[in-house]
């Protein structure tokens, strides 16, 4: 089964810090996404990468940078956190197509 | 641009009772439609797929969805609930540019 961890599990910043959320599979698939989740408004794609160096905007990029260093690393940066941003956040990837994406377990983050 | 609408936040169901989960979507061309899970703190997992052929696809425990084409809907059933079934069902679309759409989700808890 498809592997995606996900780093750090809680994190707890405040108004203006610098946060950066990792991601790392390990099933060689070309796709990567980072999610939000909050209630209310089910998941909403921040950014998303075809592969290693690539980087797509998606539907809520604002106040979030991402980074895809290798295949299997990808990374989502809050350079400055602001309390909107205290969500859940997923990190999935996919090999074939968008439609079957494999999830890491989520990073809570909340920001004071 | 793809959207997705489920329109049961809430499903209340007794185990053993049949149940269906609604998913209507609105996309103009070719696209991919998938069933997620979501128990309670943890990430989404991937339940099934649609893309062309038998409008009826079967999933893991017992899942399946149907999709019509002209109702612009992707329905999940299954025959008879258990108490682990209890969780967040999401419905996605996959248009272009390799992103995928959710839904809000639909809760669905089971009694005994």
């Amino acid at each position: 089964e498809a592997a995606v961890t996900q780093s750090p599990r809680n994190k707890v910043t405040v108004t203006g810090g610098n946060v950066t959320l990792s991601c790392r599979q390990t099933n060689s698939h070309n796709y990567m996404y980072w999610y939000r989740q909050d209630t209310g408004h089910g998941l909403r794609l921040i950014h998303y990468s075809y592969g290693a160096g690539n980087l797509q905007i998606g539907d809520v990029p604002d106040g979030y940078k991402a980074t895809r260093t290798t295949q299997e690393d990808f990374f989502l940066l809050l350079e400055l956190a602001s309390p909107s941003q205290t969500s859940l956040y997923f990190c999935a990837s996919s090999g074939l197509g968008a439609y079957e994406q494999y999830f890491g377990p989520g990073t809570r983050l909340t920001v004071l | 641009t793809q959207t997705v609408s489920q329109s049961d936040a809430h499903v209340t169901v007794f185990e053993g009772d049949s149940v269906e989960l609604r998913c209507n979507y609105s996309y103009g061309g070719s696209i991919y439609l998938s069933w997620y899970i979501q128990h309670h703190g943890r990430g989404l997992q991937f339940l099934l797929k649609y893309y062309s052929g038998n409008p009826v696809v079967q999933g893991v425990n017992g899942f399946e969805a149907e999709f019509s084409k002209s109702d612009s809907s992707f329905h999940l059933r299954k025959a008879s609930v258990h108490w682990s079934d209890s969780a967040v069902y999401f419905c996605a679309v996959e248009g272009s540019n390799a992103k995928l759409t959710f839904g809000k989700g639909t809760k669905l808890s089971v009694k005994s």
